[in-house]
């Protein structure tokens, strides 16, 4: 199984700071026959369930603000988020959808300060 | 508007089962498969398992393979997931969430969630 690891489990900014977050994977996530990096980021809320943000490692779903950038290729994966907002409070998590059993790592919890 | 609209908690004995179920609106059932994951109360989240609509077919986590068996109803566009032998262990909110298109060669992200439904094993 591919192994997802995310750091930091936790961090806590103000409005306004910009916020990365990173997410490695045990191998490649890069499919050569389409150059598409098979990871995807999701946005979970207290109480609610996962969202999908960004998916093929940058590309933003639909009605997701750009305040939200994904980055990064092979095993090395960055969520970025521009301004922080308060409504950004949430637990992130990365997820790898190149090969079943799909994985993901473990979060990294916002908190606003 | 794509829906998935599961049903509600349950309370359920240790060594019973529990089906739950995941009825979706707003697109062609058949046409995405759909994915089942658990999230033990404060943790991450685990991929169970996930189902082909049209043709039924299958892929397991080994981790859930003997525990959870995933089944769709095509007249009614929804898709069921039974637990079974049921233990502590298997406390957790389960989601179903849609992948890709079934036809594609290749994956998808899950871009549509459920609510979640909260399945409590207690005697």
């Amino acid at each position: 199984d591919i192994v997802m690891s995310q750091s930091p489990s936790s961090l806590a900014v103000s409005v306004g700071e910009k916020v990365t977050m990173s997410c490695k994977s045990s191998q490649s996530l890069l499919y050569s026959s389409n150059q598409k990096n098979y990871l995807a980021w999701y946005q979970q809320k207290p109480g609610q369930s996962p969202k999908l943000l960004i998916y093929w490692a940058s590309t933003r779903e639909s009605g997701v603000p750009d305040r939200f950038t994904g980055s990064g290729s092979g095993t090395d994966f960055t969520l970025t988020i521009s301004s922080v907002k308060a409504e950004d409070l949430a637990v992130y998590y990365c997820q790898q959808y190149y090969s079943y059993p799909f994985t993901f790592g473990s979060g990294t919890k916002l908190e606003i300060k | 508007e794509v829906q998935l609209q599961q049903s509600g908690p349950e309370l359920v004995k240790p060594g019973a089962s529990v089906k739950i179920s995941c009825k979706t609106s707003g697109y062609t059932f058949t046409e995405y498969t759909m994915h089942w994951v658990k999230q033990s109360h404060g943790k991450s989240l685990e991929w169970i398992g996930g189902i082909n609509p049209n043709n039924g077919g299958t892929s397991y986590n080994q981790k859930f393979k003997g525990k959870a068996t995933l089944t769709v109803d095509k007249s009614s566009s929804t898709a069921y997931m039974e637990l079974r032998s049921l233990t502590s262990e298997d406390s957790a909110v389960y989601y179903c969430a849609r992948g890709g298109i079934t036809t594609a060669l290749y994956y998808y992200a899950m871009d549509y969630w459920g609510q979640g439904t909260s399945v409590t094993v207690s005697s």
